[in-house]
């Protein structure tokens, strides 16, 4: 059964970078047709795409957060990465890794995201 | 980006009741539509993807139809487990949006 776990910490300074990790087990990060994204829900909100990376490390982002966030994917530790640059309160919310399917729509890389891990929840607060 | 709004954004239900939720997107997303059900604390759970597909495991009970711009998540007969919250999504364009939720409570 695929599980993924998100790392990292729980406490982020305003203005510095938030960094987590996702850990995929029970299953290859290169094993397609998949790609590994991020989602992230503010307390008490909806939820939002920050982008979504392959094992190839092509990466795709929300145009919102483009700026600020770097993806990355390392295939030997079956792990892929998120970093948020210049964070603020705003950025305060539970972060998700999740498995996304091969989207069918030419153009489009992903789609649902069928696997989700159980969340981490970043504070940026100094 | 493609906006996703549902309706109604919180409803009141009894075990048993017939529930429908809407979601509405703001140019045709053909069936690149997905729903997820999402329980206080947990992460989100796929359900329907593809507008109408049923993802494996997901009880009979939960239906969901639509195309273009129009889409429902139905549940027959409630039951205690199905009070949650539900998001839409869509896939059709390459930046992923979500609903803002309908809530559903007794």
């Amino acid at each position: 059964q695929l599980q993924l776990q998100e790392s990292g910490p729980g406490l982020v300074k305003p203005s510095e970078t938030l960094s987590l990790t996702c850990t995929v087990s029970d299953g290859s990060i290169s094993t397609g047709p998949y790609y590994w994204g991020w989602i992230r829900q503010p307390p008490g909100k909806g939820l939002e795409w920050i982008g979504t990376i392959s094992y190839t490390g092509t990466a795709y982002y929300n145009p919102s957060l483009r700026s600020r966030v770097v993806l990355s994917v390392d295939t030997s530790k079956r792990q892929f990465s998120l970093k948020l640059s210049s964070v603020t309160a705003a950025d305060t919310a539970v972060y998700y890794c999740a498995r996304q399917r091969v989207s069918g729509r030419p153009g489009v890389a992903a789609a649902e995201p069928d696997n989700w891990g159980q969340g981490t929840l970043v504070t940026v607060s100094s | 980006d493609i906006q996703m709004t549902q309706s109604p954004s919180s409803l009141s239900a009894s075990v048993g009741d017939r529930v429908t939720i809407t979601c509405r997107a703001s140019q045709s997303i053909s069936t690149y539509l997905s729903w997820f059900q999402q329980k206080p604390g947990k992460a989100p759970k796929l359900l329907i993807y593809a507008a109408s597909s049923m993802q494996s495991g997901v009880p009979s009970r939960f239906s969901g139809s639509g195309s273009g711009t129009d889409f429902t998540l139905t549940i027959t007969s409630l039951q205690p487990e199905d009070f949650a919250t539900y998001y839409c999504q869509q896939s059709y364009s390459s930046t992923l949006t979500f609903g803002g939720g309908t809530k559903v409570e007794i």
